[in-house]
């Protein structure tokens, strides 16, 4: 067990370019969340998928932005025509199933997107 | 509003010293769950400690412990015997129902040989 993994770790792309993040997380979890983290801010909920069920989005997730989770295993996180805004470092994590509520969540260490 | 708040964007401590963090947040949920994660320089975010909303103890992990005032709705957190390897951003967060996580802002600690 590795923990979960991000890649890329960096990209950087031109404004208006379509971009793929691709997260794989702990073997056995059953739930995988996506959260964007800005210079300065604490990182916010974007989305949670429970195996290959995608549950819950948040207001942030646009509609340029698409996330899958195939066969419950591995997620990509698409973002079409890239803004400026949408720079940020966009964080991965996931958590067991647990007999009890509490969902200790693992990161992953991150995709920087900077958009020019 | 389900709000978490870090009222310390920065803080500073001595090697050897002890600290506190603080935080405090809303809910109207009964069953919720506390933590604080810190996030290195290399920015992989690590769980610290955590604390279930119905157990009126406060957790602890070796240096690391929590005040939980529940009626307050404050969490902080203490660390002792701060050590160089501490010096990271810590971030408080409530999960509960919904199984998102609500991150405060940060608190940037350094701690000074």
């Amino acid at each position: 067990d590795t923990g979960v993994s991000q890649n890329p770790r960096h990209k950087i792309t031109k404004r208006g370019q379509n971009v793929t993040f691709r997260c794989d997380p702990i073997s056995e979890h059953n739930r995988l969340y996506w959260y964007r983290q800005t210079l300065g801010q604490g990182p916010e909920f974007l989305t949670y998928f429970q195996n290959e069920a995608q549950l819950e989005k948040s207001r942030l997730l646009s509609d340029r932005f698409s996330a899958e989770r195939p066969k419950g295993s591995f997620s990509t996180l698409e973002i079409q025509r890239t803004e400026q805004g949408d720079s940020a470092m966009y964080l991965c994590a996931s958590s067991p199933r647990l007999a009890r509520s509490y969902n200790e969540q693992f990161f992953g260490p991150g995709t920087r997107l900077t958009v020019l | 509003a389900q709000t978490v708040t870090q009222s310390q964007p920065e803080m500073s401590v001595q090697e050897a010293e002890t600290v506190t963090l603080s935080c405090t947040y809303d809910t109207s949920e009964n069953n919720y769950y506390l933590f604080w994660y810190k996030q290195p320089p290399s920015r992989q975010m690590i769980l610290v400690i955590r604390q279930e909303a119905y157990k009126q103890q406060n957790a602890t992990e070796n240096r690391f412990s929590v005040n939980f005032q529940k009626a307050a709705k404050s969490f902080s957190l203490k660390i002792s015997d701060s050590q160089l390897g501490d010096t990271a951003m810590y971030f408080c967060a409530r999960g509960g129902a919904t199984n998102k996580l609500i991150f405060g802002t940060g608190t940037l600690l350094a701690v000074q040989p």
